[in-house]
């Protein structure tokens, strides 16, 4: 199966700081980005296109193909400090990368 | 507005099994690529598969370590998604959440609020 492999496994930021999150696979892969915040369910922000998802804010965006992918957000508001996840989606069985955990400094 | 709600959940032992059901409203729930995918307790999120619409063939795939034990089905006239877990072992503790592919590119996917399994003696 496709292994993910996100970095940094925390990143710790300020509110207005810019940040870039990574995922490499194991493979070629079609590539999507999800957020993640304590008990609620996770929420697709950049499909396998690399583009937002309907209702996601401009400050996130995705990038990469291939193997390699990155997410960033350009100034991080309040509501963004989550975890993050990249999901590979292909004909056989998907996956996840293990997360990014983005803290407030 | 799409709507999953999964039930089912709850305390059970090791050895047994478990059915848990994801309610689909709001969207036509047979076009739909449905999924599982679960978050055991201080881990991360789990892929654990999916199930085609029949009308696609009704494939499913299952992630390697749970395709001998997890069985995933649908039922379209109720509307209704399955999981059924053989042999629960204490490591499926987690919350389930149901998952519906997006029904248009681009378009969002949708998700449950999830349901706790906790497999204990």
């Amino acid at each position: 199966e496709i292994v993910l492999t996100q970095s940094p496994a925390t990143l710790s930021l300020s509110p207005g700081e810019r940040a870039t999150l990574s995922c490499r696979a194991s493979q070629t892969v079609n590539l999507a980005w999800y957020q993640h915040t304590p008990g609620q369910a996770p929420r697709l922000l950049i499909n396998e296109d690399s583009n937002r998802a309907p209702g996601v804010p401009g400050r996130f965006s995705g990038s990469g193909s291939g193997t390699d992918f990155t997410l960033t957000i350009s100034s991080l508001e309040p509501e963004d400090f989550a975890v993050y996840y990249c999901r590979q989606r292909g004909r056989g069985p998907r996956s996840f990368g293990q997360g990014t955990k983005v803290e407030i400094k | 507005e799409m709507q999953l709600v999964e039930s089912g959940g709850g305390l059970v032992k090791p050895g047994g099994t478990l059915r848990i059901s994801c309610a689909g409203s709001g969207f036509r729930f047979s076009d739909a690529w449905m999924g599982w995918v679960r978050q055991a307790p201080g881990k991360g999120l789990e892929w654990l598969g999916r199930i085609q619409s029949n009308v696609d063939g009704g494939a499913v795939a299952y992630t390697a370590p749970v395709k001998d034990r997890f069985t995933i089905s649908r039922d379209d006239s109720r509307n209704t998604l399955y999981l059924q877990i053989h042999s629960l072992k204490t490591e499926d503790t987690a919350v389930y959440y149901c998952t519906a592919d997006p029904l248009i590119r681009g378009g969002a996917d949708c998700w449950g609020r999830g349901t706790l399994v906790t497999v204990s003696p």
